[in-house]
C-alpha cells in the first residue's frame, strides 16, 4: 500500500486562530480524500470528503486538494476549544482487490481558551 | 440512525484465548473494514471486504481472521490472542469510492 504522510504535532493554538493541517500522499491512482476528527476514546468522525482538486468549504472548515503536488490540507477558521482533537487525513480509491482507504497517522490539535 | 455498531466495547483476554469482534452496519454499504489503532501508529488496515462474499488482507492481517456474514455484518476473530494484539479496534463501512463511517471501537487488552 502507498503511504499518506502527516505531521503528528502536537499543534497548540489559541482560541480564534486559523489552523492549517497538512498531508501528502503518494498513490495518484487513489482519487478521493477525506478528513476525520477523532476525540479521545471515540471513533473517527467524518469531517470532509472530496474527490477533486481545489477547495471545499463547510462552515469553519475548508479542505484543499492539490493533485499536481499530491498535497491535501484542512483549514479551520476561528478555532474553538471544542476543536481540540486528533485530525486524520485519508486517501481512498479502487485497486485490483476493491476499495482501499489509507490513513495518515493523525495530527493532535489543542485549542486553548 | 445506528450507523456502524461494534460489540463488545471493552474486552480483557488472557494470552491464548480466542474471541470474535462483531460489527454491523445499517447503511446498506457494500464495503466494510477492520482497523487497529495503536499510539503513534495511526489506523492500520487488518482486513477489508469490498463486497458481500469477498475478503482481502490489509496491512497487518497476521493473527486475525474475518467473516463477511452478510451485507450488514463483518466479524473479526482472534484465534489465539497475544499481548501484541492489545489495541483499539475499529470497524468501518462505505459504498465503493465514497467516504467511510466508523464505529465507536472495541478496546482489547491481552494479558
Amino acid at each position: 500500500q502507498k503511504e499518506v504522510e502527516q505531521d503528528p504535532g502536537p499543534l497548540s493554538v489559541p482560541e480564534g486562530a486559523i489552523v492549517s493541517l497538512n498531508c501528502t500522499y503518494s498513490n495518484s491512482a487513489f482519487q478521493y480524500f477525506m478528513w476525520y476528527r477523532q476525540y479521545s476514546r471515540k471513533g473517527p468522525e467524518l469531517l470532509m470528503y472530496t474527490y477533486s482538486s481545489g477547495n471545499k468549504e463547510d462552515g469553519r472548515f475548508t479542505a484543499q486538494v492539490d493533485k499536481s503536488s499530491k498535497y491535501i490540507s484542512l483549514f479551520i477558521r476561528d478555532s474553538q476549544p471544542s476543536d481540540s482533537a486528533t485530525y486524520l487525513c485519508a486517501n481512498g480509491g479502487v485497486n485490483q482487490a476493491g476499495t482501499a482507504l489509507i490513513f495518515g497517522k493523525g495530527t493532535t490539535l489543542s485549542v486553548s481558551s | 440512525n445506528a450507523g456502524v455498531t461494534q460489540t463488545p466495547k471493552f474486552q480483557v483476554l488472557k494470552t491464548g484465548q480466542s474471541m470474535t469482534l462483531q460489527c454491523a452496519q445499517d447503511m446498506n454499504h457494500n464495503s466494510m473494514y477492520w482497523y487497529r489503532q495503536d499510539p503513534g501508529m495511526g489506523l492500520r488496515l487488518i482486513y477489508y471486504s469490498a463486497s458481500e462474499g469477498t475478503t482481502d488482507k490489509g496491512e497487518v492481517p497476521n493473527g486475525y481472521n474475518v467473516s463477511r456474514l452478510n451485507k450488514r455484518e463483518f466479524s473479526l476473530r482472534l484465534e489465539s490472542a497475544a499481548p501484541s494484539q492489545t489495541s483499539v479496534y475499529f470497524c468501518a463501512s462505505s459504498f465503493t469510492n465514497t467516504e467511510a463511517f466508523f464505529g465507536q471501537g472495541t478496546r482489547l487488552t491481552v494479558v
